[in-house]
């Protein structure tokens, strides 16, 4: 079945980097955007981004510029989130989300959530 | 990036009918998607292109558009709804969500 298994939870340090993984199965990797949304304790959806598994391109939340990178192995269909220079309040749970783009842009797959912690 | 509004609660009896509305400049232009996450669970699409429904979503759940709002109705409310509601579109920018609307059956 098509589904998204993401990496486990991650407790880290301010000022540290984490990075997330995404590993998809059940369809052709290349054929779709995977989105990153990451959810803060008892808040809502926070859009972070899209990437390519295509061609690589990236969308990135203009909040977000020059903190994170998305990247791709389609070798292996996994999707990675880095977030660098973390501060407390990028505690939250990460999910990956098949993003079917052009004009459907609907996250029709999640992943199950990635909860990052972070505190010193 | 611009932003969605939704109420942040709705409540409804079992078996009546819950309307769960976002507003948004971009609405006229942009399709409206509509999740709904139960706690400690991730998002479920529901509504997609305004007012399409995935395979395996209940024909109690459908969208409409009219101008800058969207809604999302629920008809025969069941316990099993209560859950919290965000409403999702797109711009040149990217992605956004609405605040998301937390739905009691009372």
């Amino acid at each position: 079945q098509v589904q998204l298994v993401q990496s486990g939870a991650e407790v880290k340090k301010p000022g540290a980097s984490v990075k997330v993984s995404c590993k998809a199965s059940g369809y052709t990797f290349t054929s779709y955007g995977i989105s990153w949304v990451r959810q803060a304790p008892g808040q809502g959806l926070e859009w972070m981004g899209w990437i390519s598994a295509y061609n690589g391109n990236t969308n990135y939340a203009q909040k977000l510029q020059g903190r994170v990178t998305m990247t791709t192995d389609t070798s292996t269909s996994t999707a990675y989130m880095e977030l660098r220079s973390l501060r407390s309040d990028d505690t939250a749970v990460y999910y990956c989300a098949r993003d079917l783009g052009g004009t459907n842009a609907a996250f029709d797959i999640w992943g199950q959530g990635t909860m990052v912690t972070v505190s010193s | 990036s611009y932003e969605l509004t939704q109420p942040p609660s709705v409540s409804v009896s079992p078996g009546q009918t819950a309307r769960i509305t976002c507003s948004g400049d971009a609405l006229p232009k942009q399709y409206a998607y509509w999740y709904q996450q139960k706690p400690g669970q991730a998002p479920v699409l529901v509504i997609y292109k305004d007012s399409e429904r995935p395979s395996g979503i209940p024909e109690r759940f459908s969208g409409s558009s009219s101008g800058t709002t969207v809604t999302l109705t629920i008809s025969g409310v069941q316990a099993e709804d209560e859950a919290d509601y965000y409403c999702q579109s797109a711009d040149s920018s990217g992605r956004v969500f609405g605040g998301g609307t937390k739905l009691t059956v009372l």
